[in-house]
């Protein structure tokens, strides 16, 4: 079983629709990071987490960390939030290290 | 505003063959990272250093050497290319990846190796 688990794996929407990406993990952390893949490979890193929740514009990321869970929301979609968003984990212990879901694949159509 | 510059951004090996992929950065970041992605998988952690002198092996570190000797550089060599090691690969770098909440990663545009 992977140590970092995303659902869905592939979500379609409508302009205008609400998203979540659920992201799910199995070990102690110390943060948690939200990335969003584009189409032509580039990766940039939306939020990082270590509590609580984070908005930046429509986008809004939320951990619980009792639950072990975090989940992104994306408000008013739009065809430019197609990209493939990504969940990583931060472990604690002697040695950090990112571990990374296998991404969500988001198509949000016109 | 360079940010994680990554070079080259496509190259085919044939087998046996040896390239070293660049990476630098001019955030003066500590921590740098050279990733995996494998069709339908998640990144793999290939090799990282948190700083000038210091790296250490990931998950998937066979095949590969890397070294830091500043803190801007941190190159990806390939010794002798196997078709295993077609992927795309992304090199990453943070300031710390502690526990302070408004660190975020930094990743360059990727590069995509064949090897025949």
């Amino acid at each position: 079983k992977n140590e970092v688990e995303q659902s869905p794996q592939n979500l379609t929407a409508q302009e205008g629709e609400f998203i979540t990406i659920n992201c799910s993990y199995s070990v102690g952390i110390s943060a948690l990071h939200w990335l969003q893949q584009h189409p032509g490979g580039g990766i940039v890193s939306l939020f990082m987490l270590s509590s609580g929740k984070k908005k930046h514009g429509r986008l809004i990321a939320t951990i619980n960390i009792q639950e072990k869970h975090s989940s992104l929301h994306i408000t008013a979609s739009h065809p430019r939030d197609s990209a493939v968003y990504i969940c990583a984990v931060l472990t604690q212990g002697g040695s950090e290290k990112l571990v990374f879901g296998k991404g969500t694949k988001l198509t949000v159509n016109p | 505003n360079a940010g994680v510059t990554q070079t080259p951004k496509f190259r085919i090996l044939k087998i046996g063959q040896s390239m070293t992929l660049q990476c630098a950065q001019d955030m003066n970041h500590n921590y740098m990272y050279w990733y995996r992605q494998d069709p339908g998988m998640g990144l793999k952690l290939i090799y990282y250093s948190v700083g000038a002198g210091i790296t250490d092996k990931g998950e998937v570190p066979n095949g590969y050497n890397v070294s830091r000797s500043t803190t801007e550089d941190f190159p990806l060599r390939l010794e002798l290319a196997a078709p295993s090691q077609t992927s795309v690969y992304f090199c990453a770098s943070s300031p710390d990846l502690g526990t302070a909440t408004n660190e975020k990663l930094f990743f360059g545009s990727g590069t995509q190796l064949s090897v025949l």
